[in-house]
């Protein structure tokens, strides 16, 4: 079945350092890419998305490419913020369906 | 993107009782969902709500335990009946917007439930 895998946290970075933080899909029609934060003590928001293969999704000094042929939708940042500590979480939807991967929590230090 | 609350916005309980969770949106929206984030988890998805017919559970979930109500197009409740320990979690509400592979989900921020 349809599914999202990214990679394990916690990730630890300063202030200033570039982000990856790896995300890869199953599925089999033709999904829809999303990547969603939740910072403490809050819902989910929304941070980018992607529908076909080849986009970019941006926000936020945030950006993702959807790439089919490695079936990935890695998350990057060039220069993170202490602000930017929360759990990322990557999301497919296929057939009105939604997968939720596992999580990743960042950590920022001054 | 539609905004949506909930309300409680977070509880303590004691096991045995229940709690109903209201989801408001500020648009009308077919579906709705409700999902659970256990401590340090994902969400699970717990059913799915359209307006005017039964709620659709996950394997897993059933209706005695997770009632759920959906009145009208703009709004919907979960209960969490008979609660134990273990039904403490985050409980999210979200919509559906857009179509297609347009289709994106929004959340609401979010109730925290602690059982004792």
């Amino acid at each position: 079945g349809d599914s999202v895998t990214q990679m394990e946290g916690p990730v630890t970075l300063s202030e200033e350092a570039f982000l990856t933080i790896n995300c890869t899909y199953t599925a089999t029609g033709y999904p829809s890419l999303f990547w969603y934060v939740q910072y403490p003590g809050e819902g989910l928001q929304l941070l980018l998305k992607a529908t076909k293969a080849d986009d970019k999704g941006s926000n936020k000094g945030f950006e993702a490419t959807y790439r089919k042929e490695t079936t990935s939708f890695h998350l990057e940042k060039g220069s993170v913020q202490v602000s930017d500590s929360a759990v990322y979480f990557c999301a497919l939807s296929s057939f009105n369906k939604f997968y939720f991967g596992s999580g990743t929590k960042l950590n920022v230090k001054p | 993107s539609a905004v949506i609350s909930q309300k409680p916005s977070r509880d303590i309980c004691q096991r045995g009782t229940s709690l109903t969770i209201q989801c408001q949106v500020d648009s009308q929206v077919t579906m709705m969902f409700w999902y659970r984030q256990q401590p340090g988890q994902s969400l699970t998805l717990i059913a799915t709500a359209n307006q005017g017919s039964e709620a659709t559970y996950e394997s897993g979930f059933v209706i005695d335990k997770f009632p759920i109500s959906r009145p009208n197009l703009t709004f919907s409740t979960l209960t969490v009946s008979n609660m134990s320990p273990e039904d403490s979690s985050i409980y999210l509400c979200s919509v559906a917007s857009g179509g297609g592979v347009q289709e994106t989900q929004y959340f609401g921020p979010g109730t925290r439930l602690l059982v004792l």
